[in-house]
């Protein structure tokens, strides 16, 4: 039974550019929620796809977008690429939007280094 | 400010002892807890969860209190392993479905 996947698992670029990083939820969840880790502190909801909609965003600028695929696989899109950008992203899958419907997942994450 | 704080950023530990790590939170409305481990190099891994109609819940190993009158959440290892050092991190979710995480308690198990 495999877990969340992300890709890639690190990735370098530059100010200004755009980076998109995937996520494959556990086998039988539908919600990919993602996250941003910076060092040093806990994850910070970036947002949340459901019925391949995004339901529930969090403090973050229109820079960060997001799709969800018909397979419940997902992307996360960062235009214009500041160096506070830097994190690690982490997706986290569950089953169904509801809160405490069952606890999310994490992939083990993609390292973003911004230069 | 962050809804969900962790009161000691480390904790050392002796192997075979019992570890305490604590948690405080701010919003009263939130119904679901749950406590991650995270390793250097990993994702969260989900330890244990407890909803707000409880205060205590018992894994293999690992106990969750929880005191909704001072809003305090604290997680409990019964003989802490070398395998248990990671950065623990306290979670809350409330009616909006978003997972809230405090700054985390770097667990250090000493030999």
């Amino acid at each position: 039974d495999a877990g969340v996947t992300q890709s890639p698992t690190h990735l370098i670029k530059t100010r200004g550019q755009q980076v998109t990083l995937r996520c494959s939820p556990k086998s039988g969840h539908d919600t990919v929620s993602w996250y941003q880790q910076a060092l040093g502190q806990g994850p910070q909801f970036i947002f949340q796809y459901y019925e391949e909609e995004e339901r529930q965003r969090g403090n973050f600028p229109d820079r960060f977008s997001g799709h969800q695929f018909p397979n419940y696989s997902s992307e996360l899109n960062v235009n214009a690429l500041l160096l506070g950008d830097s994190a690690l992203y982490l997706c986290a899958s569950s089953l169904g939007q509801g809160p405490g419907n069952q606890p999310q997942h994490f992939g083990d994450g993609t390292r973003l280094s911004i230069l | 400010g962050e809804s969900v704080g962790l009161h000691l950023p480390t904790l050392s530990v002796q192997e075979g002892d019992n570890s305490i790590i604590n948690c405080a939170y701010s919003n009263s409305a939130s119904d679901y807890f749950i406590w991650y481990k995270q390793e250097s190099g990993k994702g969260p891994q989900f330890i244990i969860d407890i909803r707000s109609n409880m205060d205590k819940r018992q894994g293999q190993r690992v106990t969750v209190l929880l005191n909704k009158t001072v809003k305090h959440l604290s997680l409990q290892i019964a003989a802490t392993q070398p395998g248990d050092s990671a950065v623990y991190f306290c979670a809350e979710i409330s009616n909006d479905y978003k997972l809230s995480f405090g700054a985390g308690t770097t667990v250090t198990v000493r030999a």
